[in-house]
């Protein structure tokens, strides 16, 4: 069946390095992807997307890329800072007559000042 | 804008115990969702709906059901309470775009059944 995961569950860095959550999906038929950031007792927030027909998308300090050849999906965080530190989630669209996304099960990212 | 709001934020029911979680968007959207998101996990779609008058199920429905009478309101309700349904709820909405699926999310309602 359809999948989002995700290869790290936890990430950890120290504060000004940057950071790599990666995200594995199996439906060729998706065409669009989303990065969601949760900080603890809240719920997902945007922070950056991405359309099936575009290999990369730059946001303030995020970088979407994305690699339909191993169906890949990645956010880059620069210069990471301890407000950064949340679950991040990846989401894979596809239009089946509404808009359906799936979402992966989340990476916790960890930034040490 | 509010945006998504949720009530309640916390609610503890007993087994076979019945409630309402409420829903209520002020972006004028058409799409609304209900998701549940277990510990450790992603979001799982419960249901959704595409209009007001307008609901179908998602990927976990069992044990719940939902009511679209305006555009601004999403209520979920759940009937004998199960402690398979200890949860935090998310309700969310989103426009009809074409260039992008983002949905809007409520702060949730963390349910535990016991």
């Amino acid at each position: 069946g359809e999948s989002v995961g995700l290869h790290l569950p936890t990430l950890s860095v120290q504060e000004g390095d940057n950071s790599i959550i990666n995200c594995a999906y199996s439906n060729s038929a998706s065409d669009y992807f989303i990065w969601y950031k949760q900080e603890s007792g809240k719920g997902p927030q945007f922070i950056i997307d991405i359309r099936s027909n575009m290999d990369k998308r730059q946001g303030q300090r995020v970088t979407v890329l994305l690699n339909k050849t191993v169906k890949h999906l990645s956010l880059q965080i620069a210069a990471t800072q301890p407000g950064d530190s949340a679950v991040y989630f990846c989401a894979e669209g596809e239009n089946t007559g509404f808009q359906k996304l799936v979402f992966g099960t989340g990476t916790r990212l960890l930034v040490s000042p | 804008n509010a945006g998504v709001t949720q009530t309640p934020k916390f609610r503890i029911l007993k087994i076979g115990q019945s409630m309402t979680l409420q829903c209520t968007q002020d972006m004028n959207h058409n799409y609304m969702y209900w998701y549940r998101q277990d510990p450790g996990m992603g979001l799982k779609l419960i249901y959704y709906s595409v209009g007001a008058g307008i609901t179908d199920k998602g990927e976990v429905p069992n044990g719940y059901n939902v009511s679209r009478s305006t555009t601004e309101d999403f209520p979920l309700r759940l009937e004998l309470a199960a402690p398979s349904q200890t949860s935090v709820y998310f309700c969310a909405s989103s426009p009809l775009r074409v260039s992008s699926y983002e949905q809007y999310f409520g702060p949730g309602t963390r349910l535990t059944v016991t």
